[in-house]
Parts: structure tokens; sequence; C-alpha cells
């Protein structure tokens, strides 16, 4: 079965400090991996996805299929990163996205 | 391009009560997907159209729920009757499917209160 695992529900940390969104999945084939945010009073959007190995607004997530994770980094957090964040799986072949529950990222000033 | 539309953003409504939510999705896209969102179980996939096709409504939770994509500009799902357990915001996100690949864009919600 396809799950997604963030075990942190609320992350707040300050302004400047690094933060990592964590990410664990259960797949048993090669997935691909996404992380959605959803900023105050906007839609969900796609932050990044690993396929594409890129940093988007300083985020970066490293697919590790040892540790089937797919944690979110960012050396130095700023305030207008405060949002929810979605971790996201589709399997080989799928379009089905499975979501995690998401946290909440509070940057404190 | 507005992005997916999706209406109405709020509804209220009584226990027993039909309710019908509505999306269209971004022009040119041929893959659209309901979601429910839960504080208990998250974003959850309803079901998913390809090309107008109903591909996958495993995520439906009962026979209350339907849905419906008469053609490549709108789709709608329908409570019927409703409960209060129903309540929850209703994402509709649309795809460009090719090859497998297709970003999902979301819409703003449907936030939906059942009394």
């Amino acid at each position: 079965a396809q799950r997604v695992t963030q075990p942190e529900k609320l992350l707040s940390v300050f302004k400047g400090a690094p933060v990592e969104l964590k990410c664990n999945y259960s797949y048993s084939g090669s997935p691909e991996l996404f992380w959605y945010v959803q900023y105050s009073r906007q839609r969900l959007q796609l932050l990044l996805r690993h396929i594409s190995r890129e940093s988007i607004k300083g985020f970066t997530a490293d697919l590790n299929k040892g540790e089937t994770s797919f944690h979110l980094k960012k050396p130095f957090a700023q305030e207008e990163d405060s949002a929810m964040y979605y971790c996201a799986l589709k399997g080989q072949g799928a379009q089905k996205l499975v979501f995690g529950q998401g946290t909440r990222l509070t940057i404190n000033p | 391009d507005a992005g997916v539309i999706q209406s109405p953003r709020h509804e209220v409504t009584e226990m027993g009560q039909e309710v019908t939510l509505r999306c269209k999705p971004i022009s040119g896209h041929n893959s659209l997907f309901w979601y429910r969102q839960t504080m208990m179980r998250g974003l959850e996939l309803l079901i998913y159209f390809n090309n107008n096709v109903p591909i996958d409504d495993s995520g439906m939770p009962e026979d209350r729920f339907s849905a419906k994509m008469p053609n490549a500009s709108f789709s709608t799902l329908k409570i019927q009757p409703s409960e209060p357990r129903d309540s929850a915001v209703y994402f509709c996100a649309s795809s460009l499917r090719q090859g497998g690949l297709g970003t999902q864009y979301f819409g703003p919600g449907t936030r939906l209160l059942v009394l």
C-alpha cells in the first residue's frame, strides 16, 4: 500500500534558522515524490518534485530510497515560509497523488 | 488563465439536503481530480477523470457521493443526502496528462459545513 507520513503536525522555528520538514513514504516500486505548499488564504500549489532536483524559494528535497524519505530543507528560514506543507507520492505510471497529513510551519521573527 | 475555478467557495446546509460542488478545470487540461480535506484524514483523493471518463472512484466514501464530468470544462461532485460528517474542504485539481507526468493544479476549494 502507498502511504506518506509526515510525523510533525506543527513545526516552529526562528527566522534565519535551518528548517527541515520530514516525510517518509511506503511504496514498493519507484515513486515520484512532491512537496506542495499552501500559504494563508491561497490555494495548494506545487513547491517541488524530486525528479526536477531543483531548489525553489531556497527549499530542496532529496529522495533517499534507502530510508524511504523525502525531507524538505531550507538553510535559513524566512517569515514568508510560514505555511502548510504537504508531502505527496505518486506511484510508478500512476496519476493518483497520495498526501501526507501535512505540517504547519511557523517562522517566528 | 484564472486557474481551476470552484464554486461555491462556502456552503452551509442542513443534514439531508443535496449539495452540489462545481469545478472548472484549466483550459486544455485533460485530467480532473476531486479531493476532500479533513482534520482527521488530511487530503484524500475521491475520484479522478481522464478525458471526461471516471478512471478511479475508489476513494468515494459511499453511494451518497457521485461525480460527473459532462464535458472537458466542467465537473460536479454531488452529495445526496448530506450528513454532518461530510463537513470538509473539497478541492478540485486538474492536470495535463502527458506520458504519466503532469503537475496537478488545485482550485481554491469549497468549504462545506453540514449542520
